[in-house]
């Protein structure tokens, strides 16, 4: 079965400071790995996706990711945090045609 | 235009009710995901459709759900009877296919669910 994980449970970081959020995958073929935002009481935003091509994917609000195909990972990244950045990042894949499965999340405090 | 839109937003109610969750789905797009979301399992997918077609309902819990979509315009979630367990944040999501696009899913706000 296509899965991702999120290793970390929360991601602390100072704001101005680069921001790391971890996701490996394991999936059977060429992955679809895509990154989603939820702020607080909200639903899920789309960030950014990796389908085929450069393996750096740039996304919205500054964020981007590397795909590492020999590490199975895709972690998102941005070069300086911002407090408004605090929100739940899920990272998920493709698990079938037109499926997605998402994981856990991870919750990201940007601290002042 | 406004997004994907929930009603209600909240809802209380007691065990052995029946509860329906409703659904617009932006303008335009062919595809309509019903997710649940909860603290111990996280995101889960109950059912989703295709220009109003149910296409996979796997994740549907069991036969208290029920979902329709009697048009590109509108969708419902229904359980029948509720159970405290049935307490989550319900989100429905749409898409356009076209291209691989269905991945990128739009969000409606939710529906906080409290069964008592």
């Amino acid at each position: 079965a296509q899965s991702v994980a999120q290793p970390e449970d929360q991601v602390n970081v100072a704001e101005g400071n680069p921001l790391t959020v971890k996701c490996t995958y394991s999936v059977s073929g060429n992955p679809y790995l895509f990154w989603y935002v939820q702020y607080p009481n909200r639903g899920l935003q789309f960030l950014l996706k990796y389908i085929t091509g450069d393996n750096l994917v740039k996304g919205s609000y500054g964020f981007e990711a590397e795909f590492n195909k020999s590490q199975t990972s895709f972690h998102l990244k941005k070069p300086s945090a911002l407090v408004s950045d605090s929100a739940l990042y899920f990272c998920a894949v493709r698990e079938k045609i037109n499926r997605l499965a998402f994981g856990k999340g991870n919750q990201v405090v940007v601290i002042p | 235009d406004a997004g994907v839109i929930q009603s209600p937003r909240h809802e209380v109610t007691e065990m052995g009710q029946e509860v329906t969750l409703r659904c617009k789905p932006i303008s335009g797009h062919d595809y309509l995901f019903w997710y649940r979301q909860t603290m111990m399992r996280g995101l889960e997918l109950l059912i989703y459709f295709n220009n109003n077609v149910p296409i996979d309902d796997s994740g549907m819990p069991e036969d208290r759900f029920s979902a329709k979509m009697p048009n590109a315009s509108f969708s419902t979630l229904k359980i029948q009877p509720s159970e405290p367990r049935d307490s989550a944040v319900y989100f429905c999501a749409s898409s356009f296919g076209a291209g691989g696009s269905s991945y990128e899913q739009y969000f409606g706000p939710g529906t906080r669910l409290t069964v008592t």
